[in-house]
């Protein structure tokens, strides 16, 4: 039963254009929403995150948008660089546990130039 | 500023044969530690986490094992391999308490039982 679902396997932008990385969750008992980048033969690192009782949260490039009422959240890339070529993963943490994340299995961004 | 290692980057080990995966972590006190496992293709399995030295909880059962003999020190460990058990695995560490807190990883070790 996966409780938080990254349906989109792969993604590719221009770059320069908007990259918009979505994610579903059906567990409405979590209290925080994070995204991690991972490149090839590393660990994920954390990008951006989100408490429940917002809506949005920007951070540089990186805007994250949570709709509770649709149980969806995005992270917004603007611009697009090929840095940003990664696996992101969505992870969503339960209200009534102080380690535990629930992970979805990535998107892969690519960057095209 | 924090900071994690994990070694070795790759291993290659034949079915059968032990293990022993060390992570460290710099920088912080009374850490939470974690081990994961990922699969090609998939998200993050969380296999253990602890919350203080000698507090190991497990997520999955299988035969690897996990201890923590200092308070930055983790480790995984395996008596016998199975071909099941190849993947990367990756340690991380947080902050304790607090919701939402971020972990954050080691560069993880690529693991092939042959």
């Amino acid at each position: 039963d996966q409780q938080v679902k990254q349906n989109s396997p792969s993604l590719s932008v221009q770059e320069g254009r908007i990259s918009i990385l979505n994610c579903d969750y059906t567990n409405s008992m979590f209290d925080y929403f994070l995204w991690y980048k991972k490149y090839p033969a590393e660990g994920p690192t954390f990008l951006i995150s989100i408490s429940s009782i917002k809506d949005k949260n920007e951070d540089g490039r990186f805007t994250v948008f949570l709709n509770k009422s649709a149980k969806h959240l995005s992270l917004h890339i603007v611009p697009s660089q090929p840095g940003d070529s990664a696996v992101y993963f969505c992870a969503a943490s339960p209200m009534d546990s102080n380690y535990q994340l629930i992970w979805g299995a990535g998107t892969k961004l690519i960057i095209k130039p | 500023s924090q900071t994690i290692h994990q070694w070795p980057a790759t291993l290659v080990q034949p079915v059968g044969s032990p293990l022993s995966l060390e992570c460290t972590v710099e920088g912080t006190s009374n850490p939470n530690l974690y081990w994961y496992r990922q699969a090609a293709g998939r998200g993050l399995q969380l296999l253990f986490y602890s919350v203080g030295i000698g507090q190991i909880s497990s997520e999955v059962p299988q035969n690897l094992s996990a201890s923590r003999p200092q308070d930055r020190q983790f480790i995984l460990s395996s008596k016998k391999l199975l071909l099941s058990d190849s993947g990367f695995y990756l340690c991380a560490w947080s902050h304790r308490g607090g919701a939402g807190q971020p972990q954050h990883f080691g560069d993880g070790t690529r693991l092939s039982i042959l």
